[in-house]
């Protein structure tokens, strides 16, 4: 079955970057997905990847698969206290034309910003 | 511009008390989803429609029952709270050809 794996706290100063990892197991997972959940709000996205792609780029943030070790990385450069949340790495399965919603999550990584 | 919209937003239940949570969107999207967060774990899938008149089960399906009403509305329902069930509810919908799933605001139910 389905796993996603992320470690669960990250502390960095403020204007540094931030690098949250997250593992999973499904080879044939066709979008992988960041999503960032500030207290007591929902879900928004982040970013996402194809998994034929091995990085990309939207602003301060930098997103790195490597397939073979089932490894993705968020990076947030120039890292703000605004930035303080839990970000959740998804990953959803290619269920046959359908759409992308059925996901599964890993943990949740606390990231918190100290000025 | 809405987008999901869940009611209510805090629930107080004793145990063995019933209720459902509604969920609501306005992109037209074919499929709905009900998620639970529990601290540590992650969002877990509950149940799907992954169109109007069609539901299954997802990882942690027991203790609810769904509805999907009509393409717009897919209600979850608990027939008798449990302290387990403490958690917070999200609804998300999404389609064919989007990417991306998008979330409600979320409901948070505590079970006494």
């Amino acid at each position: 079955g389905e796993d996603v794996e992320q470690s669960l706290f990250l502390s960095v100063r403020e204007g540094d970057s931030s690098v949250i990892n997250c593992t999973y197991t499904d080879s044939s997972s066709t979008y992988l997905y960041w999503y960032k959940q500030e207290p007591g709000a929902g879900l928004q996205l982040l970013t996402y990847i194809f998994s034929n792609m091995d990085m990309k780029q939207d602003q301060r943030l930098t997103v790195l698969l490597n397939k073979k070790d089932k490894h993705l990385s968020l990076r947030i450069a120039d890292t703000q206290t605004g930035d303080s949340a839990i970000y959740f790495c998804a990953e959803a399965l290619n269920a046959g034309g359908t759409s992308y919603g059925k996901l599964t999550f890993g943990q949740g990584t606390i990231l918190t910003v100290h000025p | 511009n809405a987008g999901v919209t869940q009611t209510p937003k805090f629930q107080v239940l004793k145990t063995g008390q019933s209720m459902t949570l509604q969920c609501a969107q306005d992109m037209n999207h074919n499929s709905m989803y009900w998620y639970r967060q529990d601290p540590g774990m992650g969002l877990r899938l509950i149940y799907y429609s992954a169109s109007e008149g069609t539901t299954d089960k997802g990882e942690v399906p027991n203790g609810y029952n769904v509805s999907r009403l009509n393409k717009r509305e897919f209600s979850l329902r608990l027939e008798s709270a449990a302290p387990s069930q403490t958690s917070v509810y999200f609804c998300a919908s999404s389609d064919r050809g989007i990417t991306e799933a998008f979330f409600g605001q979320g409901t948070r139910l505590t079970v006494v």
